[in-house]
Parts: structure tokens; sequence; C-alpha cells
């Protein structure tokens, strides 16, 4: 069982462009999600999935996209990337439809400039 | 608006005493209230979990202490060991629809556990 897993590790773009970053999971997980982790801000919700082609929006989800077509994979978009994108983003996936714990990626570290 | 808030940045402890973790909370509809431990350039991972309905949950050296009254959890940690030594996040968990959930996150505090 490999967990959950992101690519890449580390992303560094300039302002403008675009990219995707992607998180899978092994574990047949429903509930799968996103966060970015910034200084004295804690991790915040991006988007979430509590399966197959259902999405919704979490505390901050301006300039980012989802989708959810496979339960294993919930690639996280951004479309056109800010320096106030420059963050720690780590996937997540639970069983429990988000009531439970939750198994974390290791993180994809991304600066923009 | 912070509904879930860690007051202390950083803590430090002498290995073998406790460590205490609080964490307060705004919203009295968080059904259930989870802590992980997360170490540099790796993911959170999850350490324990306590239903809304009840006051403690214990396992191991961890304990966890919720008052719904004052909305306020605790984690507690004894021991004290140095691989403790970890950034710690309270998060809370709030239904949404149709038995969907999602969590709310603190700000996190760093334990720091001195040999």
């Amino acid at each position: 069982n490999a967990g959950v897993t992101q690519t890449p590790k580390f992303q560094v773009l300039k302002t403008g462009q675009s990219m995707t970053l992607q998180c899978a999971q092994d574990m047949n997980h429903e509930y799968m999600s996103w966060y970015r982790q910034d200084p004295g801000m804690g991790l915040r919700l991006i988007h979430y999935s509590v399966g197959a082609g259902i999405t919704d929006q979490g505390e901050v989800p301006n300039g980012y996209n989802v989708s959810r077509s496979t339960t294993e994979d919930f690639p996280l978009r951004l479309l056109s990337a800010a320096p106030s994108q420059t963050s720690v983003y780590f996937c997540a996936s639970s069983k429990d439809r988000g009531l439970g714990e939750q198994y974390f990626g290791p993180g994809t570290r991304l600066t923009v400039t | 608006d912070q509904q879930v808030k860690q007051n202390s940045p950083s803590l430090s402890v002498q290995e073998g005493r406790i460590s205490i973790l609080n964490c307060d909370y705004t919203n009295s509809m968080f059904d259930y209230f989870l802590w992980y431990k997360k170490y540099p350039a790796e993911g959170p991972t999850f350490l324990i979990s306590i239903s809304s309905i009840k006051d403690k949950n214990e396992d191991g050296r961890f304990t966890v202490f919720l008052n719904k009254s004052a909305k306020h959890l605790s984690l507690h940690i004894v021991p004290s060991q140095p691989g403790d030594s970890a950034v710690y996040f309270c998060a809370a968990s709030a239904g949404v629809s149709s038995g969907t959930y999602k969590y709310i996150f603190g700000t996190g505090t760093r334990l720091k556990v001195l040999a």
C-alpha cells in the first residue's frame, strides 16, 4: 500500500502559468481533499470530494479547480498561478466521508515568482 | 474568522514531563475533533480523536480532553519524549450535507521536548 502519493514534490512557476498537482490513493477511500499550509495559517481546505464525479469547495477555493473522474485520483489545477498561491499543498483521503482520520500525502512545495 | 484556534504557537517541555497542547473552537456544531502530528517535510499524521459525545479519549501516552461548555480541547502527552517534537494541529469536523463532513484545522503548536 503506497497510501496517498503526490507529485511533484517541488515546483516553481512563473505568474500566469498553469499546472496540475497530482494526488492518488490506493486505499479505495471515498473522501479526498486538498489543503494548503501557510505560515501562521495552519491547514486550509481548498476543495474536497466525496466520490467520483462529486466535488465541493472548501475555505479557499478561488484560483483552483478540481475534478474526480476515478476513486483513486484527485488532481488540483492552478489555472493562472499567482504569487499568493506560493504554499505547501497537501492531499488527503478518508474512508468516512470526512468524519474520522484523514491520511495525508507528503506534500508539494509550490513557489510562484 | 478562525473557527479553530491554537493560541500557543510554541511550547517547550522537559523530557519525561507532561506536555499540554490546547485548542479552542467557536462552532458548537462540530461533531468530531482530531489531533495530528507533523514533522518537517512530511504530511500530517493522525494521532488521536474524540467524538463530541465524549469528554475523554486515551491512547497510550496520549489523552484528549473535550470540554464542550468551554468549547475547549486539550492534548496531554505523558511522558513527553524527544521524538514527540513536532507541530501539532487540532482539527474539527463539521457536517455539511448528505452525511458529508469537512475539516477545519487550527494554526498549529510547535512542541519541542528537551532531552
